[in-house]
C-alpha cells in the first residue's frame, strides 16, 4: 500500500530564508511524485511533479524537489522564503500508470516579516 | 472561467437530509475524481471517472453516497441520510488521462452537518 508522511505540521521561516518542507514516500512500485499548494479558500494547485525524468524537479514559484529513492523522499525546498509562500503544502504519491493519489496530511508554512 | 467549478461552494444541513453537489471538470478532461478532506488532513481519495464510467470507490464511499457522471462531463455527488462525520471539504479534480495526469482541483464545498 502507498503511503505518504510528512514531517511537521507546521513550519516557520523568516523572509528570505531557506524554506524546507520534508515528504517520505512508501510504494511498492515506481511511484509519481507531487507537491501541491493550497492557499486560503482556494482550490489545491500543483507546485511540480516528478514522473521518472530529472530526479531534481523545478516547479512553480522558485520551489524545486529532489527525489530520493534511497531515502524514498521528495523534499520542498526553496532558497529564499516570500511572505507569498505562506500557505498549507501537500506531498502526493500515484502509482506510475495509475490514478489513485494518496496525500500527506499538509504542512503548513508560516513567513515571518 | 476555465478551471474546475463546484457547486454549491457551502452547504449546511440538518443530520438526516440529503445533500447533492455538483461538479464541472475542465473541458477536454477525461478523468474526474472526488476527494473530501476533513481539518487538519490531506485529500482523501473518494472515487473516479474515466469518462462515464466509474472505475474505482474507496471504502470510505459508503452505501449513503453515490456519484454519477452521466454524459462524461459534470459529475454528482450525493450524500443520502447525512451524518455530523460527514462534515468536510468536498474537493472535485479532473485530469487529462494521459501518464502524469496532474490534476486540477476545484475550490472545494463545505458541508456542515448539525
Amino acid at each position: 500500500a502507498q503511503s505518504v508522511t510528512q514531517l511537521g505540521s507546521h513550519v516557520s521561516v523568516s523572509e528570505g530564508a531557506l524554506v524546507l518542507l520534508r515528504c517520505n514516500y512508501s510504494s511498492s512500485v515506481p511511484p509519481y511524485l507531487f507537491w501541491y499548494v493550497q492557499y486560503p479558500n482556494q482550490g489545491l494547485q500543483l507546485l511540480l511533479k516528478y514522473t521518472s525524468a530529472a530526479t531534481l524537479v523545478k516547479g512553480i514559484n522558485g520551489f524545486e524537489a529532489e527525489f530520493k529513492k534511497s531515502e524514498t523522499s521528495f523534499h520542498l525546498t526553496k532558497p529564499s522564503a516570500h511572505m507569498s509562500d505562506a500557505a498549507e503544502y501537500f506531498c502526493a504519491v500515484m502509482n506510475f500508470g495509475g490514478f489513485k493519489t494518496i496525500f500527506g496530511a499538509g504542512t503548513r508554512l508560516f513567513v515571518k516579516a | 472561467d476555465t478551471g474546475v467549478s463546484q457547486d454549491p461552494r457551502h452547504k449546511i444541513t440538518k443530520r438526516g437530509q440529503n445533500v447533492t453537489f455538483r461538479c464541472d471538470p475542465i473541458s477536454e478532461h477525461n478523468r474526474l475524481y472526488w476527494y473530501r478532506q476533513t481539518l487538519g488532513q490531506g485529500p482523501e481519495f473518494l472515487t473516479y471517472f474515466q469518462n462515464e464510467a466509474q472505475l474505482e470507490k474507496s471504502r470510505l464511499l459508503s452505501d449513503r453516497f453515490s456519484a454519477e457522471r452521466p454524459k462524461g462531463s459534470f459529475s454528482t455527488l450525493e450524500i443520502q441520510r447525512t451524518e455530523q462525520g460527514d462534515s468536510a471539504m468536498y474537493l472535485c479534480a479532473s485530469s487529462l488521462g494521459d501518464g502524469s495526469d496532474e490534476q486540477f482541483f476545484g475550490p472545494g464545498t463545505r458541508l456542515t452537518v448539525l
